[in-house]
């Protein structure tokens, strides 16, 4: 297995442009986790994905943010308008339904100019 | 709201020497206790996972230990590597939400 695969791996962009991160979990998870890590604050869930539902996107930080899950394949995390302090590795991460052990994509590193 | 501590922040040991990482919670209504390991430009490996209900975990060199009463962990790498050299992050789990600590920075010495 090819484990979650994220993609792009890093992206560089202008503050205000529109950012979308991708995620594929790993075949046969229903669990998708999508994590923001810093400096500052560490590493913090934003949304939760169950069988392609949004079960709780309380870490979402503002409406500038959204995350879709159009099947259990693919997943998107998008930032429209980007700014500086949206900086950060942003993980993806998938798991089997019943189980406790989260797999980690190797993140995205986006710099927002 | 959950707050995970790692004391200490980074740490630099000879090759041999036993690491002690350590890690604290503030609610101790968890179901499980997880350490990861990072490595620079990677995602999270899972290295030990602990339930509420046991008081410790073994993984070849490795060994955990949680006291949920007291709100802590501890893990033990015996006999490190260069090799152990990563950052090293506790997390607890709430229903399906995993809150993490900072992490300890750990650098073994050749």
């Amino acid at each position: 297995d090819a484990g979650v695969i994220q993609s792009p791996r890093h992206e560089v962009t202008e503050m205000g442009q529109e950012v979308t991160l991708r995620c594929k979990p790993i075949s046969g998870h229903n669990s998708l986790f999508w994590y923001r890590q810093t400096m500052m604050r560490g590493l913090e869930l934003l949304i939760y994905f169950n069988n392609n539902v949004p079960i709780d996107d309380s870490g979402m930080p503002e409406d500038r943010f959204s995350a879709k899950m159009p099947n259990a394949s693919f997943s998107t995390l998008k930032i429209q308008p980007s700014e500086p302090r949206d900086s950060a590795v942003y993980f993806c991460a998938s798991s089997l339904a019943g189980s406790d052990t989260q797999y980690f994509g190797p993140g995205t590193r986006l710099t927002v100019l | 709201k959950q707050e995970v501590t790692q004391i200490p922040a980074a740490l630099s040991v000879p090759e041999g020497e036993n690491l002690v990482l350590n890690c604290s919670f503030t609610d101790s209504a968890i179901y499980n206790l997880q350490w990861f390991r990072q490595d620079p430009g990677k995602g999270l490996t899972s290295l030990l996972l602990i339930q509420s209900s046991q008081r410790e975990q073994t993984s070849g060199r490795l060994n955990a230990s949680l006291d949920k009463s007291s709100g802590r962990s501890t893990l033990y790498i015996a006999a490190s590597q260069p090799g152990d050299s990563a950052t090293y992050l506790c997390a607890v789990k709430g229903d399906y939400k995993l809150s993490f600590g900072a992490g300890t920075t750990v650098t073994v010495r050749a």
